[in-house]
């Protein structure tokens, strides 16, 4: 079964300094692996995404990811955190076969302090 | 939140009851979902469909129920047989395999 690991309910930062929010993942076979943000009573906004080629995955607003098979890690990183991108963060792997049913994990919180 | 729309934004049920959220797409995707967000799990899978005509129930489908009559829409209904609805609902689609999922502003459902 696949299944979805952030280690960290929240990870706190100082603005201008770099951030990683972690991720690490189970699945059979190789996997697409995504990464969301959502902020307060919204929806989730798409920010990134690893489905074949380059491990480092580059997203929106200055977003990027890694991904590591050997650690079955997918994690979050951005040189220089703002404020502003203080929100919750949802790591979600999807099997290639099947149906390919997203699988969520529990979120990080992120707060950037000025 | 980009062409999904979900309505109503907040929405309050007595017990026994039964409510209809709606989710609507014009995105022309064949594939949609509803999510159910509770704090501190994560959102977890209530049903999907991935053509008009055809829903499959995902890991937490017991108390709700969809249908698929038209391709822009895909409507969750909330019944009297689920214990806990209390929750943030978020609907979302998929272009095709490759691609990630679009969600909507979710709706969050109270139960007086």
């Amino acid at each position: 079964a696949q299944s979805v690991a952030q280690p960290e309910d929240q990870v706190n930062v100082a603005e201008g300094n770099p951030l990683t929010v972690k991720c690490t993942y189970s699945v059979s076979g190789n996997p697409y692996l995504f990464w969301y943000v959502q902020y307060p009573n919204r929806g989730l906004q798409f920010l990134l995404k690893y489905i074949t080629g380059d491990n480092l995955v580059k997203g929106s607003y200055g977003f990027e990811a890694e991904f590591n098979k050997s650690q079955t890690s997918f994690h979050l990183k951005k040189p220089s955190a703002l404020v502003s991108d203080s929100a919750l963060y949802f790591c979600a792997v999807r099997d290639r076969r099947g149906f390919q049913k997203l699988v969520f994990g529990t979120g990080t919180r992120l707060l950037v302090s000025p | 939140d980009g062409g999904i729309t979900q309505s109503p934004k907040y929405l309050f049920r007595k017990e026994g009851q039964n409510v209809t959220l709606s989710c609507e797409q014009n995105l022309n995707h064949d594939a949609m979902y509803w999510y159910r967000q509770d704090p501190g799990q994560g959102l977890r899978l209530i049903y999907y469909s991935q053509i008009v005509n055809d829903f499959q129930k995902g890991d937490i489908a017991e108390g709700y129920s969809v249908s698929r009559e038209k391709k822009e829409s895909f409507p969750l209904t909330v019944t009297s047989a689920q214990k806990n609805p209390t929750a943030f609902y978020l609907c979302a689609s998929r272009a095709d395999t490759y691609n990630e999922q679009f969600f909507g502003p979710g709706t969050r459902l109270t139960v007086l």
